[in-house]
């Protein structure tokens, strides 16, 4: 059971262009869904935790208008990289959780964005 | 704020060979604890947790982990590894109360060898 699933898992794309990314919850329902970003040989750095039906709350120096979030239902979050540029290239991992508190973060795999 | 140090960046043991990797945090306050590891090619998944309680956690595949509250540590073991314990170990914590934000240390590579 928890599993999450992350599409699309690779994403190839010229400058300017905006991307979405798409976070499912398949077997349970998350309340709380977060969204990392992980640089080559470092750790995962969150940028947002997003809760259904309300607005994301962003990290410190994470550009809400660059990344929009949206957590629109139980199971289902997206984000959108607005304006994609090379250094937005990254490995952009979301997680979901099934309860506000005290619930493990279940992954999703992953999305390589690759920003021409 | 709180911080996670994991101070073994890449480890290669032989099979059979005992693991210890290290894990500290920096935190006044309560705190969850948390080790994933990630397989290559694979997703992030949880191994084993802290929440309270006996202070030495068991989780999947043979791993413990031993929480020391005065070291602010959170050391993952296992006794004897196999090949197919190679991976990512990533340590991570979040304050008690605080919602479920994870804070990540930057993980270990290890490798096991035949």
């Amino acid at each position: 059971g928890a599993v999450v699933s992350q599409h699309p898992s690779r994403v190839i794309c010229k400058s300017g262009t905006s991307v979405k990314i798409e976070c499912r919850s398949l077997d349970f329902q998350a309340t709380t869904m977060f969204w990392y970003r992980q640089f080559p040989k470092q750790s995962l750095m969150l940028m947002a935790t997003s809760n259904e039906g309300s607005k994301a709350t962003y990290e410190q120096g994470v550009e809400k208008d660059k990344f929009l979030i949206n957590h629109a239902s139980l199971t289902l979050s997206t984000l959108t990289v607005t304006s994609a540029h090379p250094e937005d290239s990254s490995f952009y991992i979301c997680s979901a959780s099934q309860d506000r508190s005290n619930q493990p973060q279940h992954f999703g795999d992953g999305t390589r964005l690759s920003i021409l | 704020a709180q911080s996670v140090s994991q101070h073994n960046h890449h480890v290669i043991l032989s099979e059979a060979a005992s693991l210890e990797l290290g894990c500290n945090y920096s935190y006044g306050g309560t705190v969850n604890l948390f080790w994933y590891v990630q397989y290559p090619g694979q997703h992030l998944q949880l191994l084993l947790k802290y929440f309270s309680g006996d202070p030495l956690v068991k989780g999947i595949k043979g791993f413990e982990a031993e929480f020391i509250k005065s070291k602010f540590s959170f050391n993952l073991r296992k006794p004897s590894v196999q090949w197919s314990d190679t991976a990512e170990y990533f340590c991570a914590v979040n304050a008690a109360g605080g919602g479920n934000k994870l804070t990540f240390g930057t993980g270990t590579q290890l490798k096991v060898e035949l």
